[in-house]
Parts: C-alpha cells; structure tokens; sequence
C-alpha cells in the first residue's frame, strides 16, 4: 500500500522557536497533502490543504503565517510552527491522496504523527 | 469536531463479542469514510462507502449509511484484542476529491 513517512515523530522546543514537520510519499506521487492537528482523546482538526506548485489553502480559524506550508514537490510537503508557544503542544498528522496513472485515490494514507510539545 | 458525532465515545466490550459504533454529520456528503488510529499513530483506512449504498462488507466489518438520517455505523464482529484502537468516521463534502472531514471517535477497548 502507499506509504507516507512524517517525520520527526517527537519534537520537543523551547518557545519562540520554530519547528518544522516534513510529510513524505514514499511509493507514489501527490498533489494534494492534508495537514490535521489533534488534542487528546480527541478528533482530528484539518488545518490546511496543501497543494503542490501553489499556495496552500486554510481552513478557517488557521492562522497561515503561524502554520506556513510548503509543498515543494509531488513527494514532499512541510509544516512549519513558527514562533511555537504551549499552546501550539499537539499531534501533527500529514495525509497524502495517491495518484496513480492520473486515477486519483478516495482515501488518504496518513504518515504515523509528529508529537510537538513547546516548554 | 469539524464534521460530526460518533457515539459512544467509549466502548468496552470482551474478545469475541461485536462492537457497534455510529457517526452521525451535519452536511450532504459524497462518501463516508471509517478510520482507526492506534495510539500516539498515523490513521489507516478500513472501508469507504458512497453515498448512493446502504451497507458495505469488509471481512468482519459492516458499515451501514442512512443518509436520510445523516448517520453511519461500524458493525466490527467477533472482536479481538487487537482490534483496540481509536475508530473515526470522516465525510467528504461536494466534490469525491474534496477534503476529509472528521467526527470526534470512539475508543474501543476489547478485553481478551
């Protein structure tokens, strides 16, 4: 199946730093990256849709230059948390549609997680 | 959440016994979509079903769709212990492509 590695899976920064997440697919190519955010025990929040070659969009209440998102190649989107504060301590999932022979998938394969946690 | 309800939002059920878990939404939809979430982990996705079907089947999963009532649920069958993890449902609103939106999850713990 299609494979997304996200990495770090665990950062831990001090606060006014910036972190960057990095969402990668392995087996295929994807122009459009989800970027959701999760509280404990609870439900994930999209943030973002990042689309290859263009801008990213934002859902509402999502701050774009707090979250700057990049999506620099068919494989590669990036999340940066600029200026991180306590607030921003969360779990950061990616999730990438596959495109195969321009059939484009249903369902998204999620990369396993980053846990941010600002002191 | 962005999308719905699940409920309950706990379940605790023993080896060998079914698990029913529903998802209701707010919005039409183009399809629904169950995920389950093991701990501190990525997503991975267990069955996709249109909004023109009423049931699909997937080894020991059911998923039903009343989109009159804006609700779904997840039938998983003689349960095991590995089974336990976080279930969510998520709707994709207009376009098949569009975003994936979800609802807020059950856990489910199954004893052995």
């Amino acid at each position: 199946g299609a494979v997304v590695s996200q990495h770090p899976s665990r950062v831990i920064c001090k606060s006014g730093t910036s972190v960057k997440i990095e969402c990668r697919s392995l087996d295929f190519q994807a122009t459009t990256m989800f970027w959701y955010r999760q509280f404990p025990k609870k439900s994930l929040m999209l943030m973002a849709t990042s689309n290859e070659g263009s801008k990213a969009t934002y859902e509402q209440g999502v701050e774009k230059d707090k979250f700057l998102i990049n999506h620099a190649s068919l494989t590669l989107s990036t999340l940066t948390v600029t200026s991180a504060h306590p607030e921003d301590s969360s779990f950061y999932i990616c999730s990438a549609r596959p495109r195969t022979e321009n059939v484009i998938s249903e369902k998204l394969f999620f990369g396993s997680g980053t846990q941010l946690s600002v002191l | 959440s962005q999308q719905g309800e699940e409920d309950p939002q706990a379940l605790s059920i023993q080896e060998g016994e079914n698990a029913t878990m529903n998802c209701s939404y707010k919005t039409s939809i183009n399809n629904l979509q169950w995920y389950r979430q093991n701990s501190g982990r990525g997503l991975v996705h267990l069955i996709l079903i249109r909004s023109n079907e009423r049931e699909k089947h997937s080894g020991r999963l059911r998923v039903t769709l009343d989109t009159s009532k804006k609700s779904s649920s997840l039938l998983i069958t003689a349960s095991r212990a590995a089974d336990t993890a976080s279930y969510f449902c998520a709707t994709v609103r207009g376009s098949t492509l569009g975003r994936l939106y979800f609802g807020r999850g059950t856990q489910l713990t199954v004893w052995p």
